[in-house]
């Protein structure tokens, strides 16, 4: 099973500030299915983006995601309050799917 | 659009069996190229995937919680479920319904609301 890990744990941040999340996998994701789910209290997580780097439809431009192998990282480029909340990836490999355990993204 | 709802018990007692639907709304859970799944998150964590099933039935399931779980499809009632046997407090969680699309996105890309279940006597 691949595991995935994010981090930080939390990001403590400003509203127009640049956020950096970071997820690494065990194992090289060799078939791009890494995955962003933004989630806020009370919610549903909602798709961000997919296929490592390819946004959903609706997501805003300010969101961007890179990576390959074991490493991928999704960017905010400019915090709106509407982004603070806690960002998950997620991969599937090997008929499984897993999922980070999550970076929250603070108002400081 | 698509939307889904779950349904079911808020409350099961420790040793029973969760039993959880899914109402998919605004399209047909007959269309190919749709897995739909049951994802659980403990209180104040992360997500965990249960199982898929696809529309003809085929199953898939975590090997966490295989010997326990079973999921089904309706097409008829265009619904899908989870049976969760011999719970445990360790079970309380949310559990969300959503539909990964494996042809335009490979990812969950509709979820339903969440349903909040607590084992406990």
């Amino acid at each position: 099973e691949i595991v995935l890990t994010q981090s930080p744990g939390t990001l403590s941040l400003s509203p127009g500030e640049r956020a950096t999340l970071s997820c690494r996998a065990s194992q090289s994701l060799r078939n791009n299915y890494l995955v962003w789910y933004q989630q806020k209290p009370g919610q549903a997580p909602r798709l961000l983006i997919y296929g490592v780097f390819n946004r959903a439809t609706g997501i805003p431009d300010r969101f961007s995601a890179s990576g390959s192998g074991t490493d991928f990282t999704l960017t905010i480029s400019r915090l709106e309050p509407e982004d603070f909340a806690v960002y998950y990836c997620q991969q599937y490999g090997s008929s499984l799917w897993t999922f980070g355990q999550g970076t929250k993204v603070e108002i400081k | 659009q698509v939307q889904l709802q779950e349904s079911g018990p808020g409350l099961v007692k420790p040793s029973q069996t969760l039993s959880l639907t899914c109402i998919v709304s605004g399209g047909s859970i007959s269309n190919g190229g749709y897995y739909w799944s049951w994802i659980r998150q403990h209180p104040g964590k992360g997500l965990e995937w249960i199982g898929y099933i696809y529309y003809i039935g085929s199953t898939y399931y975590s090997p966490s919680l295989k010997s326990r779980v079973t999921i089904s499809v309706d097409t008829s009632e265009n619904q899908f479920s989870l049976k969760l046997s011999s719970v445990t407090a360790a079970d309380t969680a949310i559990y969300y319904c959503a539909r990964y699309d494996s042809s335009a996105y490979d990812a969950f890309d509709i979820w339903g609301q969440g349903t909040m279940v607590t084992v406990s006597s």
